[in-house]
């Protein structure tokens, strides 16, 4: 079945630990997203990459970086750096045509606390 | 399973009665919006979308309607289900490029019998 597959489900970081989520799609979509979710907010933007070998910061990328070396893959890591890690992060796709948006479909999600 | 939302705004409906979710967006560019569903543990699930060429759109049991002169948007459930209960959000693409959302902050269902 075609989706998008986030792993691991749960993590844990160690302070001062980098932690890297990862996030595979097999759908053949252009544009892939990262959201960090905290209860009672909506979800909010990290970095999202239209193609492959770009991408773009979103509205919270302070802490985090990704890369897109692979159109199926967009792995988001979590540095020392970002200071409050524990959320709910979800990464999503959408494919990118000529006619105007199209919806973006989500994983399951991973919940990373600190330990 | 992890809560998405512990403060968000709560509806409870019956089971078998209609829901309205309603949803205020704040972008008067923004030109498509999207429906999903989230239960919890899990990531959002689409519904409906709706450009805004349209007032109405429906689907398998779901109505959304946009009202662009004062910025809402509302979802429909007709005779909700205990299946139904979950967050749902509402998203607008906000600056209109590179298929970004704005995401509100969701309603929570709850389905009584």
């Amino acid at each position: 079945d075609g989706g998008i597959t986030q792993s691991p489900k749960y993590l844990f970081r160690k302070e001062g630990q980098n932690v890297t989520l990862s996030c595979e799609q097999n759908l053949n979509h252009d544009a892939m997203y990262w959201y960090r979710q905290d209860p009672g907010q909506g979800l909010r933007l990290i970095y999202y990459s239209q193609i492959v070998n770009d991408f773009q910061k979103g509205d919270i990328a302070e802490g985090y970086s990704v890369s897109r070396e692979k159109k199926e893959s967009f792995p988001l890591t979590v540095t020392s750096a970002q200071k409050n890690p524990t959320a709910f992060y979800l990464c999503a796709s959408t494919l990118r045509t000529g006619v105007g948006n199209q919806p973006q479909h989500f994983g399951d999600g991973t919940r990373l606390s600190i330990l | 399973g992890e809560s998405v939302g512990l403060h968000l705004p709560t509806l409870s409906v019956q089971e078998g009665d209609n829901s309205i979710i309603n949803c205020a967006y704040s972008n008067s560019a923004s030109d498509y919006f999207i429906w999903y569903k989230q239960e919890s543990g899990k990531g959002p699930q689409f519904i409906i979308d709706i450009r805004s060429n349209m007032d109405k759109r429906q689907g398998q049991r779901v109505t959304v309607l946009l009202n662009k002169t004062v910025k809402h948007l509302s979802l429909q459930i007709a005779a909700t289900q205990p299946g139904d209960s979950a967050v749902y959000f509402c998203a607008e693409n906000g600056e209109g490029t590179a298929s970004k959302l704005t995401f509100g902050t969701g309603t929570r269902l709850q389905v009584t019998l």
